[in-house]
């Protein structure tokens, strides 16, 4: 069974640079060709795409995120990362990591709490 | 870039039939798939490739898409069916780009 897991702070302060990280169990992120993608979602808003990254490393980006955002993959360690800079309160959210099945997103993980503030 | 419109919110006593749209431009063309959010859990795909259910969600989830409009249909309502639920489309018209609509919550009366 696919699982995957958000980790990161939960408190960040304005300006600075947001990294996340999910790890994926139950199966290699290099070996199948899937997407894996980051999507938030925002007090009182809906989901938002992030971007995101192919099983060959190519990636993809929200044009209005595009600026600020990298995803890239550690096949090592089996994980996937999201870094996000130049962080305002817009973008305390709740972050989920995820992959693709087709075009779906078939697989989450339960999401992390991300707040800036100072 | 493409664009997905939701009704915000659809009410529906227990038993009926929710009917919940998106539409889009020709989203008839695209695939569309449906996600079912409550409180404090993640997304759960209900409706993939417009009308395909994925293992273990009841055969009252249905979909179907045609011409500008995506339509997830719940028949015989329960109240565990309340949450928000999001249409979402994969768009490579320039680049390659995961489009979700705004959401639709749906009340059980």
């Amino acid at each position: 069974q696919l699982q995957l897991q958000e980790s990161g702070p939960g408190l960040v302060k304005p300006s600075e640079t947001l990294s996340l990280t999910c790890t994926v169990s139950g199966g290699s992120i290099a070996s199948s060709n899937y997407y894996w993608d980051w999507i938030r979602q925002s007090p009182g808003k809906g989901l938002e795409w992030i971007g995101s990254v192919y099983y060959s490393g190519n990636t993809h980006y929200n044009p209005s995120l595009k600026s600020r955002v990298a995803i890239s993959m550690d096949t090592s360690k089996n994980q996937f990362s999201l870094k996000l800079r130049s962080l305002t309160a817009a973008d305390t959210a709740v972050y989920y990591c995820a992959r693709h099945l087709g075009y779906s997103l078939a697989y989450w993980g339960q999401g992390t709490l991300v707040t800036v503030s100072s | 870039s493409y664009v997905l419109t939701q009704p915000p919110s659809v009410s529906v006593a227990p038993g009926q039939t929710a009917r919940l749209t998106c539409g889009g431009h020709n989203i008839g063309n695209k695939r569309v798939h449906w996600y079912q959010r409550k409180p404090g859990q993640a997304p759960v795909l209900v409706v993939y490739d417009d009308r395909d259910r994925p293992s273990g969600i009841p055969e009252r989830f249905s979909g179907s898409n045609s011409g500008n409009t995506a339509t997830l249909t719940i028949s015989r309502v329960e109240a565990g069916d309340e949450a928000d639920y999001y249409c979402q489309v994969w768009d490579s018209t320039n680049d390659h780009h995961v489009v979700f609509g705004g959401g639709t919550r749906l009340a059980v009366l």
